[in-house]
């Protein structure tokens, strides 16, 4: 069964508008990382954030995590046309650093 | 550092067949994972390496295997190819410790299958 899953499924804004996609999931966690995938290409490691965590921050990306929600949020500001990709969520489980889980991704389209 | 690579870049099979996919880890990375991507669907957990044993496997037939090399690369070999396996392969590496060290992912291998 999925542990994490991306809100929502596909998101198109315009260049300069902010990006907010949403991660739920299931079970107690140790970590949660995001993800960038541009079109055919592999993924890029964007920010990890561990549960003691609530907030991090990397350039544009705004991450935080609500443990007691289960739930975290990527937020791109400003955004860019070169920001175009799926963004994923990926979590561990609390029991086991054995195997880290990944959503099915948000679709994001910036428009120039 | 030269990131993680994966080859070949493309391969075609028909079914019934099998293939070998191959993935060089980044310097000083011990783990290896695989992972599947069908078209449209996000990543499935296939295997993970470390130190040259396989530590945790997803739900994949048997006729998914692999190996991991004294020098940290590694082999995913898929036997008896069906129509499904057609997908985006994709292999990471990271220093040991799954859950809480960031992936570095290749560039995949696109297979497809005839």
């Amino acid at each position: 069964s999925q542990q994490g899953e991306e809100d929502p499924q596909a998101l198109s804004i315009q260049e300069g508008e902010n990006a907010t996609m949403n991660c739920s999931y299931k079970t107690s966690i140790n970590n949660l990382q995001w993800y960038r995938q541009n079109s055919g290409r592999g993924l890029v490691h964007l920010i990890l954030i561990r549960s003691n965590e609530r907030e991090k921050h990397s350039g544009r990306l705004r991450v935080t995590l609500d443990t007691s929600k289960k739930s975290s949020s990527l937020l791109i500001t400003a955004s860019r046309a070169a920001d175009t990709a799926s963004y994923f969520c990926a979590t561990d489980d609390e029991t086991s650093y054995d195997k880290v889980i990944f959503g099915p991704g948000t679709s994001l389209s910036v428009i120039p | 550092e030269a990131g993680v690579t994966q080859s070949p870049t493309h391969l075609i099979k028909t079914r019934g067949q099998q293939a070998t996919l191959r993935c060089s880890p980044i310097s000083g990375h011990t783990s290896v994972y695989w992972y599947q991507q069908a078209l449209g669907l996000g990543l499935q957990f296939l295997l993970w390496y470390d130190e040259g044993e396989e530590r945790n496997r997803g739900n994949f037939p048997p006729r998914f295997s692999g190996r991991q090399f004294p020098n940290y690369s590694s082999e995913l070999n898929v036997n008896a190819l069906e129509l499904e396996d057609s997908a985006l392969y994709l292999c990471a590496s990271s220093h040991p410790g799954q859950g809480n060290q960031p992936q570095h992912f290749g560039d995949g291998t696109r297979l497809s299958i005839l």
